[in-house]
């Protein structure tokens, strides 16, 4: 199964750009790039997702790179509420052809004030 | 209104007990799932049905059982509880109409089960 590897934690400064890395080197070339994130106390949450091309959404923007070994989550303008776990996660398709998601330890990102 | 619930929030329970947790969604999605969080950890799949007929086993399947009575229904249960059970679960639905890459996951609040 491909797996992410992601830092254990990151800090950010109220209202500046956030860049939170994941690393997937043995990516295969039809798994997806998910991002999700929790809040303190609450159940998962989808940011984003993408193939090979960079995707932006009202949440975040995600850039994937060119070998899709690895990608980033930039969130443009860190909140207080930005601060959760992020979870970088691959498609991981069954040999049935169905799909699940392999969520590993994620990032703890902390904003500060 | 949230799309997808759980009950009960929070439960104690003690070692050999039956436990069933519930979820509910009014999302209309085929797929659901339950996952398991321990502290500190990320989630781990039990089972999913993508749908009423099809049941399947996830990761950490042994000690649970699942039973889907409706679309909207996905109960997990603990046959006979043990204190390493104690943990987050989460209730989940998809909707694979959104195609295989971009199947979003929406997941419910969590149920806290202490097993003493």
């Amino acid at each position: 199964d491909a797996k992410t590897t992601q830092p254990n934690s990151m800090e950010s400064n109220e209202e500046e750009p956030v860049h939170l890395p994941c690393n997937h080197s043995t990516i295969s070339g039809t798994d997806y790039i998910h991002w999700y994130r929790q809040l303190p106390s609450q159940g998962p949450e989808y940011v984003i997702h993408g193939l090979t091309s960079n995707v932006n959404n009202r949440m975040a923007s995600l850039a994937i790179a060119e070998d899709r070994k690895s990608s980033t989550l930039i969130l443009h303008r860190a909140t207080l509420r930005d601060a959760a776990v992020y979870y970088c996660i691959l498609r991981d398709p069954f040999t049935s052809g169905t799909y699940k998601y392999i969520f590993g330890t994620g990032t703890r990102l902390k904003v500060l004030a | 209104d949230a799309d997808v619930t759980q009950t009960p929030r929070n439960r104690i329970t003690k070692t050999g007990k039956r436990i069933m947790l519930e979820c509910s969604q009014t999302k209309g999605h085929d797929r659901m799932y339950w996952y398991r969080q321990d502290p500190g950890l990320g989630l781990q799949l039990i089972y999913y049905s993508f749908d009423v007929k099809d049941i399947n086993k996830g990761e950490i399947s042994d000690g649970y059982s699942v039973s889907r009575q409706a679309q909207a229904k996905f109960s997990l249960s603990l046959e006979s509880a043990i204190p390493n059970q104690t943990a987050l679960y989460f209730c989940a639905t998809s909707d694979p109409g959104q195609g295989a890459g971009g199947e979003e996951q929406f997941f419910g609040p969590g149920t806290r089960l202490t097993v003493l």
